[in-house]
C-alpha cells in the first residue's frame, strides 16, 4: 500500500503548456505539502494544506495554484510552464499533532521537464 | 536567506568508517532537528529527529548530537555500509500559529559509502 502517491511520476512538455500533478495519502492526515527540489537537490516548501484550507504559501509565482478536493488529495496545477520549472515536485502529508515535531511522510516525486 | 547551513555537500566513506554531517541554524526558535534520507528516485523519509533539550540522540548506528549554544548539530553514522549511499538532509521546525510543520531543508549531502 503507497502510503502517498503522486501522478505522473514524469512530465516532459513544450514551455508554455499548462500543467497537473496529482497528490493523493491513504494515511488519514490532516495535512499536505508540496516541495520542490531543483537539480542541485535544494528542497524547498511551496505550499501546505490543512484540511483543505490553505496554510503556507512560500514566495511562488501565481502560475503554480494548488488544490485540495478533500483532506486527502492535493493537486498541482502550473499554467504557462517555463524551463525554470523543471524540478522534482514532492508531495508530503503530515498528521496535526499540534507540535513543530510531526513526521512528513514524502511521495515518490514527479519529475518535470519542461522543453 | 538560508537558515539551515549543511556540509559537506558530498561525502565519501570507506565501509566500516564513520560518515559525519553538520548542520548549522540561525534561527533560535527552531526546537525540532530531524534528519530526513533519501535515496536516488525516491522521497525523503525520517531518519532520526532531535529536540534541543537532548543533546544527543542514537537510533542504531546513527546519532545526532546536538550543541544549542553554537546552534549546530550534526549527523554520525557509525559502522557505514554501502547501502547507507544516500543524500542526507538536516532540517528545522518550530512551532507556530498555523497548523502543519514548516520545514527547513539544508542543502543536502550526498554519502557515498564504498565496499
Amino acid at each position: 500500500d503507497t502510503a502517498v502517491s503522486q501522478t505522473p511520476k514524469y512530465l516532459v512538455t513544450q514551455m508554455g503548456n499548462d500543467k497537473s500533478i496529482k497528490c493523493e495519502q491513504n494515511l488519514g492526515h490532516d495535512t499536505m505539502y508540496w516541495y520542490k527540489q531543483d537539480s542541485k537537490k535544494f528542497l524547498k516548501i511551496m505550499f501546505s494544506y490543512n484540511n483543505k484550507e490553505l496554510i503556507i504559501n512560500e514566495t511562488v509565482p501565481n502560475r503554480f495554484s494548488p488544490k485540495s478536493p478533500d483532506k486527502a488529495h492535493l493537486n498541482l496545477h502550473i499554467n504557462s510552464l517555463e524551463l525554470g520549472d523543471s524540478a522534482v515536485y514532492f508531495c508530503a502529508s503530515s498528521q496535526d499533532i499540534g507540535t513543530s515535531q510531526e513526521t512528513q511522510y514524502f511521495g515518490p516525486g514527479t519529475r518535470l521537464l519542461v522543453l | 536567506q538560508q537558515q539551515v547551513k549543511q556540509s559537506p555537500q558530498s561525502l565519501i566513506v570507506q565501509k566500516g568508517g564513520i560518515s559525519i554531517i553538520n548542520c548549522a541554524y540561525e534561527n533560535t526558535a527552531f526546537d525540532y532537528f530531524p534528519w530526513y534520507q533519501q535515496f536516488p528516485g525516491k522521497g525523503p523519509a525520517l531518519l532520526i529527529a532531535i529536540r534541543p533539550d537532548v543533546s544527543e540522540k542514537k537510533e542504531g548506528r546513527f546519532t545526532i548530537s546536538f550543541n544549542k549554544s553554537a546552534k549546530q548539530f550534526s549527523l554520525h553514522i557509525m559502522d557505514s555500509q554501502p547501502g547507507d549511499s544516500a543524500t542526507y538532509f538536516c532540517a528545522a521546525s518550530m512551532e507556530g500559529e498555523t497548523s502543519g510543520s514548516r520545514l527547513t531543508f539544508g542543502e543536502g549531502t550526498q554519502l557515498t559509502v564504498n565496499p
